[in-house]
């Protein structure tokens, strides 16, 4: 069956700090990857996305993800947190046609000054 | 980036009425769309895929009759929350693939609609 795991409900790191989430999935085929970002009230972005080829992606607001087939895990980092990173993070899988996407239950993402 | 939109962004209802949302897609047409519910603190579940032209196909558990989908156009999906109560107050997000010539690139979210049922 297919499942995304995030193992880390909440996480709280200071500023400047590296940072990251943790992702692991459970997926019949080869799986397309994506991690989003929700700040409170609103709607998902997408912060990065992998299909195939280079197993590290980068995204945006400078987050990159690593896709490690052995592990079965898609982790979400940065190099230096900044307090505007504070928001909820939600890994997912999707099928190759996109008629199902696959969320993990989110981790929570604290920012200490 | 692609942009979904949705609207209302909150509505406040009382018990037994209908509320209609409407999900978007600006720049792009969407022949699928989708609709998921999050409950607070919790992450998203799928409700029902919205297809252009054709009837939605509804998650297990997921009343259709309740939670009436139309997608009347490839830029358009709404949702009808039919005899609200209580127990329906959520978050509702849509969101529709991208495809790029011909392929799929992503799905996109809109910004979500809250639903409060008095």
């Amino acid at each position: 069956a297919q499942s995304v795991t995030q193992p880390d409900i909440h996480i709280t790191v200071s500023e400047g700090a590296s940072l990251e989430l943790r992702c692991n999935y459970s997926y019949g085929a080869t799986p397309y990857l994506f991690w989003y970002v929700q700040s409170p009230g609103q709607g998902l972005q997408l912060l990065l996305k992998y299909f195939s080829g280079d197993t590290l992606v980068q995204g945006i607001k400078g987050f990159e993800a690593e896709f490690k087939r052995s592990q079965s895990s898609f982790n979400l980092r940065k190099p230096s947190v900044h307090w505007s990173d504070a928001a909820e993070y939600f890994c997912a899988v999707g099928a190759p046609n996109f008629n199902k996407f696959y969320f993990g239950s989110g981790t929570k993402l604290n920012v200490k000054p | 980036g692609a942009v979904v939109s949705q609207h209302p962004s909150r509505v406040i209802c009382k018990s037994g009425t209908s509320v209609k949302i409407e999900c978007r897609s600006l720049d792009f047409q969407a022949t699928t769309m989708f609709w998921y519910r999050q409950f607070p603190k919790q992450s998203l579940m799928l409700m029902a895929t919205s297809n252009e032209g054709s009837k939605a196909t509804y998650e297990q558990g997921v009343e259709k009759d309740k939670f009436l989908i139309n997608h009347a156009s490839l830029t358009l999906s709404t949702l009808t929350v039919t005899s609200a109560h209580p127990e329906d107050s959520s978050f509702y997000i849509c969101s529709a693939n991208l495809r790029l010539a011909g392929v799929l690139d992503t799905q996109y979210f809109g910004p979500g609609t809250r639903l409060t049922v008095l």
